[in-house]
């Protein structure tokens, strides 16, 4: 099956850092990328939707400015928690598409945010 | 929120088949029935997908009510592994949105 990789896959960090996350689609061109976050013991959240070449439609509640979503490749999409508190901690993880309704959506492993 | 329902969880034996069921009475015309996995600390596994006929892959089968008001699950055999959180959803392409899911427990 499709492949995505995320990276990195942990990271541990101190309030009021900025921490960038990868999301690629290594052996397909990925139209639409999501970014989901997940709290212990939940569900995944969907935090966003993000085209190639287009801005990112953030669910409700999500603040974009804190949230930085960018998909500038059919095979890269990019979150960035800037200015991370300990609140953000979460497990976030992104998935790939060709954004289609018969297309499945294939998931990176994920990346577990520890801020202290 | 989620436009499927599933039950919480489920048990099954180790090497029985198990029957997973989903509701999506909302689905419109043009959107799939989408189930997916997850394992601890790992991301959402792919399992099956469908619009209105049956569909059967080396993982599962999909069983999808003539009405497509509902779905349901296979596992054929299941094993220690396929215990994990299923996640059916309908959806656009655009709009995935995950509900609670069903806690599968396979017992040895």
């Amino acid at each position: 099956g499709a492949v995505v990789s995320q990276h990195p896959s942990w990271v541990i960090c101190k309030s009021g850092t900025s921490v960038k996350i990868e999301c690629r689609s290594l052996d397909f061109q990925a139209t639409t990328m999501f970014w989901y976050r997940q709290f212990p013991k939940q569900s995944l959240m969907l935090m966003a939707t993000s085209n190639e070449g287009s801005k990112a439609t953030y669910e409700q509640g999500v603040e974009k400015d804190k949230f930085l979503i960018n998909h500038a490749s059919l095979t890269l999409s990019t979150l960035t928690v800037t200015s991370a508190h300990p609140e953000d901690s979460s497990f976030y993880i992104c998935s790939a598409s060709l954004g289609q309704a018969n297309q499945p959506q294939h998931f990176g492993d994920g990346t577990r945010l520890s801020i202290l | 929120d989620a436009k499927t329902t599933q039950p919480n969880s489920m048990e099954s034996n180790e090497e029985e088949p198990v029957h997973l069921p989903c509701n999506h009475s909302t689905i419109s015309g043009t959107d799939y029935i989408h189930w997916y996995r997850q394992l601890p600390s790992q991301g959402p596994e792919y399992v099956i997908h469908g619009l209105t006929s049956n569909v059967n892959n080396r993982m599962a089968s999909l069983a999808i009510a003539e009405d497509r008001k509902s779905s349901t699950l296979i596992l054929h055999r299941a094993t220690l592994r396929d215990a994990a959180v299923y996640y059916c959803i309908s959806g656009d392409g655009q709009n995935f949105v995950f509900g609670p899911g069903t806690r599968l427990s396979v017992l040895p």
